[in-house]
């Protein structure tokens, strides 16, 4: 089966610009999540999304960010405007159930604030 | 709140040895999850293994063995006969339960392993 892909791998924006990631997830994987790792910390939980509805967004850390799954299938993370801090690598994972024993990550975007 | 400490920042071994890498856990929850991930340097994080805290015996996956010793709070992954292509970052992390009834994973800082000839 496919893995979860993220596109783009490395994005290279401006300070003040919109950015879009995507990340789609195993094919039947209801489950969705984003996180990012900022360099030098750990990797940290953005957001849940069951299906096409957020079960948890508290770890997105501003109103700059906005994700979205459409349809319940593949999902974006918008970052407008991009600050120097957002600068990082943000990994999309996927499961079929919130509780199982692997979590599949795809590749991860990094995304760099100039 | 939860917490992962993995307290080695960088790891050697030599190839064919074995290696430990420590992790340590808070938690008040009695039933939790955990897991170790390697990430290579072309960046993707790869699931190793994983730890259910009311499993009576300790995981194991090929060369990949997860030493829980649930009263120390500790879930040390050891890889047995090292091979180059282990050199990695290391994340051990927990999944924990979220306000909203959802869970996540809570990460550690991870464990640059070098894998030396």
């Amino acid at each position: 089966e496919a893995g979860v892909t993220q596109f783009p791998s490395h994005s290279v924006i401006e300070k003040g610009q919109t950015v879009t990631l995507r990340c789609d997830p195993i094919s039947g994987h209801d489950n969705l999540y984003w996180y990012r790792r900022v360099m030098g910390k750990e990797i940290k939980f953005l957001l849940h999304f069951v299906k096409e509805s957020k079960q948890d967004e508290s770890g997105m850390p501003n109103n700059r960010f906005l994700a979205e799954r459409t349809g319940g299938t593949y999902s974006t993370l918008k970052v407008q405007p991009a600050e120097l801090e957002d600068s990082g690598v943000y990994f999309c994972a996927s499961s079929q159930e919130d509780r199982d024993r692997t979590l599949h990550f795809g590749n991860g975007t990094r995304l760099t604030v100039t | 709140a939860q917490k992962i400490t993995q307290t080695q920042p960088g790891m050697f071994v030599q190839e064919k040895e074995a290696v430990t890498l420590d992790c340590t856990y808070d938690t008040s929850d009695p039933s939790y999850g955990l897991f170790w991930y390697k990430q290579p340097s072309s960046g993707e994080m790869i699931f190793l293994i994983y730890q259910g805290s009311y499993d009576q015996q300790n995981a194991t996956e090929g060369r990949y063995s997860l030493n829980f010793q649930k009263a120390r709070k500790s879930a040390n992954l050891v890889i047995s006969a090292s091979q180059l292509g282990d050199s990695a970052m290391y994340f051990c992390a927990m999944r924990e339960r979220r306000s909203n009834s959802g869970y996540a994973l809570n990460f550690g800082k991870g464990t640059s392993l070098l894998v030396t000839p």
